[in-house]
């Protein structure tokens, strides 16, 4: 069965420092997708950027890349210059026709 | 505006009664998904559905039923063998491959009493 592990239960980073939030996954797919999600405390789920498995280049949305490592099987994102918004736990998912999540980290920016 | 309802925000049951969530999507999306998160934790998939009247379990199905008999509504009923349904319960919904994100309804948090 298909794993996705997050290590980090939780992060504190100074404000403007940039973070790497680590992901690992397990899987004999070759065909499958990874994604990122943010959720702040109400709740909600946000979508933050997504790589494909056959994706050469690394994802990159705005101040979000995903280091993408396919012979080591990870997926870790970096958020650069972190902003006090950024407080919330992010999510690390992994997709064939469902989608499995990690446990999570709680990332704490610091003022 | 395009997007996934999920009702009540809130809802309070007895032990031992059933309840069924709503989720409803006008995204046109093919694939439908519940979820169930705990306190601090991730996200487990409880039932997922590619196409009108098909679903397959996930991981943490027991105690649940869904049903998919229309494209835009996907609802999941909590049965009293669902032995701790108290959590944050989320829907969403996505075009059609693996390679296309979710999009998220606003959740049910679930209290049963």
């Amino acid at each position: 069965a298909q794993k996705i592990t997050q290590t980090q239960p939780g992060m504190f980073v100074q404000e403007k420092e940039a973070v790497t939030l680590d992901c690992t996954y397990d899987t004999s797919d070759q065909s499958y997708g990874l994604f990122w999600y943010k959720q702040p405390s109400s709740g909600e789920m946000i979508f933050l950027i997504y790589q494909g498995s056959y994706d050469e280049q690394n994802a990159t949305e705005g101040r979000y890349s995903l280091n993408f490592q396919k012979a080591r099987k990870s997926a870790n994102l970096v958020i650069s210059a972190s902003q006090l918004g950024d407080s919330a736990m992010y999510f690390c998912a992994w997709s064939d026709d469902k989608i499995i999540f990690g446990k999570g980290t709680r990332l704490h920016i610091l003022p | 505006d395009g997007g996934i309802t999920q009702s009540p925000k809130y809802l309070f049951r007895k032990e031992g009664q059933n309840v069924t969530l709503s989720c409803e999507q006008n995204l046109n999306h093919d694939a439908m998904y519940w979820y169930r998160q705990d306190p601090g934790q991730g996200l487990r998939l409880i039932y997922y559905s590619q196409i009108v009247n098909d679903f397959q379990k996930g991981d943490i199905a027991e105690g649940y039923s869904v049903s998919r008999e229309k494209k835009e509504s996907f609802p999941l009923t909590v049965t009293s063998a669902q032995k701790n349904p108290t959590a944050f319960y989320l829907c969403a919904s996505r075009t059609s491959g693996r390679m296309n994100e979710q999009f998220f309804g606003p959740g049910t948090r679930l209290t049963v009493l």
